[in-house]
Protein backbone atom coordinates (compact mmCIF):
# COMPACT_ATOMS: atom_id res chain seq x y z
CA UNK A 1 0.00 0.00 0.00
CA UNK A 2 0.88 3.97 -0.20
CA UNK A 3 2.68 5.83 2.23
CA UNK A 4 2.39 9.41 2.46
CA UNK A 5 5.60 10.81 2.51
CA UNK A 6 8.08 8.21 0.47
CA UNK A 7 9.97 9.23 -2.36
CA UNK A 8 7.58 9.17 -6.01
CA UNK A 9 7.26 5.67 -8.03
CA UNK A 10 8.11 6.67 -11.56
CA UNK A 11 5.94 5.39 -15.07
CA UNK A 12 7.56 5.59 -18.03
CA UNK A 13 5.57 5.06 -21.45
CA UNK A 14 5.37 5.67 -24.97
CA UNK A 15 3.60 8.26 -26.65
CA UNK A 16 0.32 7.15 -27.90
CA UNK A 17 0.16 4.69 -25.55
CA UNK A 18 -2.79 3.49 -22.23
CA UNK A 19 -0.87 4.73 -19.13
CA UNK A 20 -2.65 3.36 -15.79
CA UNK A 21 -1.48 4.47 -12.22
CA UNK A 22 -2.43 2.91 -9.56
CA UNK A 23 -2.92 3.63 -5.96
CA UNK A 24 -4.22 1.99 -2.64
CA UNK A 25 -5.83 3.73 0.27
CA UNK A 26 -6.16 3.15 3.24
CA UNK A 27 -9.25 4.29 5.22
CA UNK A 28 -12.30 1.57 4.11
CA UNK A 29 -14.45 4.29 5.90
CA UNK A 30 -13.55 6.46 2.79
CA UNK A 31 -16.40 7.41 0.09
CA UNK A 32 -15.22 9.59 -2.19
CA UNK A 33 -11.91 9.91 -3.94
CA UNK A 34 -9.93 11.79 -6.34
CA UNK A 35 -7.00 11.87 -8.55
CA UNK A 36 -5.07 15.21 -9.07
CA UNK A 37 -2.22 15.55 -11.98
CA UNK A 38 0.12 18.16 -10.60
CA UNK A 39 2.77 19.99 -13.12
CA UNK A 40 6.29 21.26 -11.56
CA UNK A 41 6.77 23.76 -9.12
CA UNK A 42 1.61 24.15 -9.89
CA UNK A 43 -0.54 23.28 -7.20
CA UNK A 44 -3.24 19.71 -7.75
CA UNK A 45 -5.40 19.93 -10.51
CA UNK A 46 -8.69 18.08 -10.72
CA UNK A 47 -8.77 15.32 -13.03
CA UNK A 48 -11.79 12.89 -12.05
CA UNK A 49 -13.79 12.04 -9.55
CA UNK A 50 -15.67 8.44 -8.25
CA UNK A 51 -18.03 8.29 -5.06
CA UNK A 52 -18.04 4.67 -3.22
CA UNK A 53 -20.82 3.77 -4.76
CA UNK A 54 -19.39 3.21 -7.88
CA UNK A 55 -16.63 0.88 -9.50
CA UNK A 56 -15.75 2.90 -12.69
CA UNK A 57 -16.27 5.97 -14.23
CA UNK A 58 -14.77 7.56 -17.60
CA UNK A 59 -14.04 11.43 -18.17
CA UNK A 60 -12.62 12.32 -21.43
CA UNK A 61 -9.41 9.93 -21.80
CA UNK A 62 -9.07 8.87 -18.23
CA UNK A 63 -10.53 6.22 -16.35
CA UNK A 64 -11.34 5.81 -12.33
CA UNK A 65 -11.28 2.07 -11.84
CA UNK A 66 -12.69 1.35 -7.92
CA UNK A 67 -11.94 -1.94 -6.15
CA UNK A 68 -12.84 -1.46 -2.53
CA UNK A 69 -12.71 -5.13 -1.56
CA UNK A 70 -9.30 -4.64 -2.26
CA UNK A 71 -9.17 -0.44 -1.52
CA UNK A 72 -7.62 0.11 -4.85
CA UNK A 73 -7.89 2.95 -7.18
CA UNK A 74 -6.60 3.07 -10.66
CA UNK A 75 -6.43 5.93 -13.16
CA UNK A 76 -6.08 4.57 -16.72
CA UNK A 77 -5.06 7.24 -19.43
CA UNK A 78 -5.96 6.76 -23.06
CA UNK A 79 -3.66 7.88 -25.86
CA UNK A 80 -1.10 9.37 -23.28
CA UNK A 81 0.48 12.62 -24.33
CA UNK A 82 3.48 14.60 -23.90
CA UNK A 83 1.23 16.85 -22.16
CA UNK A 84 0.32 14.40 -19.79
CA UNK A 85 4.11 14.18 -18.02
CA UNK A 86 3.11 14.99 -14.06
CA UNK A 87 3.31 13.46 -10.96
CA UNK A 88 -0.52 12.02 -10.42
CA UNK A 89 -1.62 11.83 -7.16
CA UNK A 90 -4.79 9.64 -6.10
CA UNK A 91 -6.95 11.46 -2.94
CA UNK A 92 -9.20 10.20 -0.57
CA UNK A 93 -12.09 11.50 1.42
CA UNK A 94 -13.39 9.85 4.63
CA UNK A 95 -15.73 12.59 6.13
CA UNK A 96 -14.36 15.85 5.79
CA UNK A 97 -10.33 16.19 5.01
CA UNK A 98 -8.96 14.99 1.97
CA UNK A 99 -5.92 12.90 2.37
CA UNK A 100 -3.25 11.98 -0.66
CA UNK A 101 -1.25 9.31 -1.28
CA UNK A 102 2.20 8.73 -2.21
CA UNK A 103 1.84 9.94 -5.89
CA UNK A 104 3.13 8.59 -9.35
CA UNK A 105 5.24 10.34 -11.55
CA UNK A 106 4.39 9.83 -15.25
CA UNK A 107 7.10 10.45 -17.81
CA UNK A 108 5.66 10.55 -21.58
CA UNK A 109 8.66 9.26 -23.92
CA UNK A 110 8.12 10.95 -27.63
CA UNK B 1 -13.77 25.49 -12.53
CA UNK B 2 -13.46 27.51 -9.68
CA UNK B 3 -10.31 29.60 -9.08
CA UNK B 4 -8.08 29.81 -5.71
CA UNK B 5 -5.15 32.29 -5.59
CA UNK B 6 -2.00 32.60 -3.76
CA UNK B 7 0.15 34.88 -2.80
CA UNK B 8 3.00 35.60 -2.99
CA UNK B 9 3.99 32.51 -5.34
CA UNK B 10 7.71 32.58 -4.23
CA UNK B 11 9.19 34.05 -1.06
CA UNK B 12 12.86 33.88 -0.05
CA UNK B 13 12.90 35.14 4.04
CA UNK B 14 16.22 35.06 6.58
CA UNK B 15 15.68 32.51 9.85
CA UNK B 16 13.72 33.88 12.52
CA UNK B 17 11.71 36.25 10.19
CA UNK B 18 8.34 35.57 10.01
CA UNK B 19 6.40 35.04 6.49
CA UNK B 20 2.41 35.40 5.69
CA UNK B 21 0.88 33.50 3.01
CA UNK B 22 -2.90 34.47 1.61
CA UNK B 23 -4.91 32.05 -0.13
CA UNK B 24 -8.16 33.44 -1.76
CA UNK B 25 -11.01 32.01 -3.48
CA UNK B 26 -12.15 34.25 -6.17
CA UNK B 27 -15.10 33.00 -7.34
CA UNK B 28 -16.89 31.32 -4.52
CA UNK B 29 -17.23 31.44 -1.11
CA UNK B 30 -14.98 29.01 0.63
CA UNK B 31 -16.56 27.91 3.81
CA UNK B 32 -13.72 25.69 4.26
CA UNK B 33 -9.66 25.70 3.70
CA UNK B 34 -7.49 23.52 3.79
CA UNK B 35 -3.49 24.09 4.28
CA UNK B 36 -0.52 21.52 2.87
CA UNK B 37 2.87 21.28 2.84
CA UNK B 38 5.26 19.42 0.62
CA UNK B 39 8.76 18.63 -0.15
CA UNK B 40 10.40 17.90 -2.86
CA UNK B 41 9.05 14.80 -4.31
CA UNK B 42 6.62 14.14 -1.99
CA UNK B 43 3.36 14.21 -1.94
CA UNK B 44 1.18 16.46 -0.19
CA UNK B 45 0.83 16.61 3.42
CA UNK B 46 -1.88 18.20 5.45
CA UNK B 47 -1.11 20.48 7.77
CA UNK B 48 -4.47 21.96 9.10
CA UNK B 49 -8.00 22.81 8.37
CA UNK B 50 -9.80 26.14 8.84
CA UNK B 51 -13.70 27.17 8.78
CA UNK B 52 -14.24 30.68 8.39
CA UNK B 53 -14.73 32.55 11.83
CA UNK B 54 -13.34 29.67 14.28
CA UNK B 55 -10.00 28.06 14.87
CA UNK B 56 -8.20 26.01 12.38
CA UNK B 57 -7.70 22.12 13.37
CA UNK B 58 -4.32 21.47 13.36
CA UNK B 59 -2.98 18.04 12.08
CA UNK B 60 -0.94 15.75 14.37
CA UNK B 61 2.65 16.98 14.80
CA UNK B 62 2.29 20.44 13.62
CA UNK B 63 2.64 23.10 15.30
CA UNK B 64 -0.12 25.39 16.06
CA UNK B 65 2.22 28.42 17.52
CA UNK B 66 4.41 28.29 14.55
CA UNK B 67 1.89 28.26 11.77
CA UNK B 68 -0.93 30.33 12.46
CA UNK B 69 -4.09 30.22 10.45
CA UNK B 70 -6.70 33.11 9.99
CA UNK B 71 -9.87 32.20 8.21
CA UNK B 72 -11.44 35.43 8.48
CA UNK B 73 -13.35 35.51 5.48
CA UNK B 74 -15.29 33.59 3.33
CA UNK B 75 -12.64 34.04 0.71
CA UNK B 76 -9.31 35.15 2.47
CA UNK B 77 -7.49 32.60 4.55
CA UNK B 78 -3.76 33.39 5.47
CA UNK B 79 -0.79 30.92 6.95
CA UNK B 80 1.73 32.58 8.94
CA UNK B 81 5.16 30.75 9.28
CA UNK B 82 6.25 32.50 12.56
CA UNK B 83 10.10 32.54 13.20
CA UNK B 84 10.84 30.42 9.97
CA UNK B 85 13.61 28.12 10.24
CA UNK B 86 15.62 26.31 7.20
CA UNK B 87 13.24 23.53 7.64
CA UNK B 88 10.11 25.21 6.84
CA UNK B 89 11.34 25.35 3.57
CA UNK B 90 8.74 23.38 1.71
CA UNK B 91 6.01 24.23 -1.03
CA UNK B 92 2.54 25.63 0.67
CA UNK B 93 -0.66 24.92 -0.68
CA UNK B 94 -3.91 25.88 -0.01
CA UNK B 95 -6.99 24.20 -1.40
CA UNK B 96 -10.84 25.72 -0.72
CA UNK B 97 -14.37 23.83 -0.45
CA UNK B 98 -17.45 25.72 -0.67
CA UNK B 99 -20.29 25.95 -2.28
CA UNK B 100 -24.09 24.13 -2.25
CA UNK B 101 -25.24 20.69 -3.08
CA UNK B 102 -22.83 18.81 -0.61
CA UNK B 103 -19.84 18.89 -3.56
CA UNK B 104 -16.92 17.73 -1.80
CA UNK B 105 -14.29 18.41 -4.48
CA UNK B 106 -11.37 20.85 -3.39
CA UNK B 107 -9.97 23.46 -5.58
CA UNK B 108 -6.02 24.12 -5.00
CA UNK B 109 -4.32 27.08 -4.99
CA UNK B 110 -0.81 27.35 -7.47
CA UNK B 111 1.45 27.03 -4.34
CA UNK B 112 3.94 29.32 -2.62
CA UNK B 113 7.52 28.04 -2.24
CA UNK B 114 9.40 29.23 0.76
CA UNK B 115 13.08 29.50 0.97
CA UNK B 116 14.31 29.97 4.22
CA UNK B 117 18.19 31.15 4.66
Amino acid sequence: GESVGLHLPTLSVQEGDNSIINCAYSNSASDYFIWYKQESGKGPQFIIDIRSNMDKRQGQRVTVLLNKTVKHLSLQIAATQPGDSAVYFCAETGGFKTIFGAGTRLFVKA
Amino acid sequence: GAVVSQHPSRVICKSGTSVKIECRSLDFQATTMFWYRQFPKQSLMLMATSNEGSKATYEQGVEKDKFLINHASLTLSTLTVTSAHPEDSSFYICSARGGSGGRQTQYFGPGTRLLVL
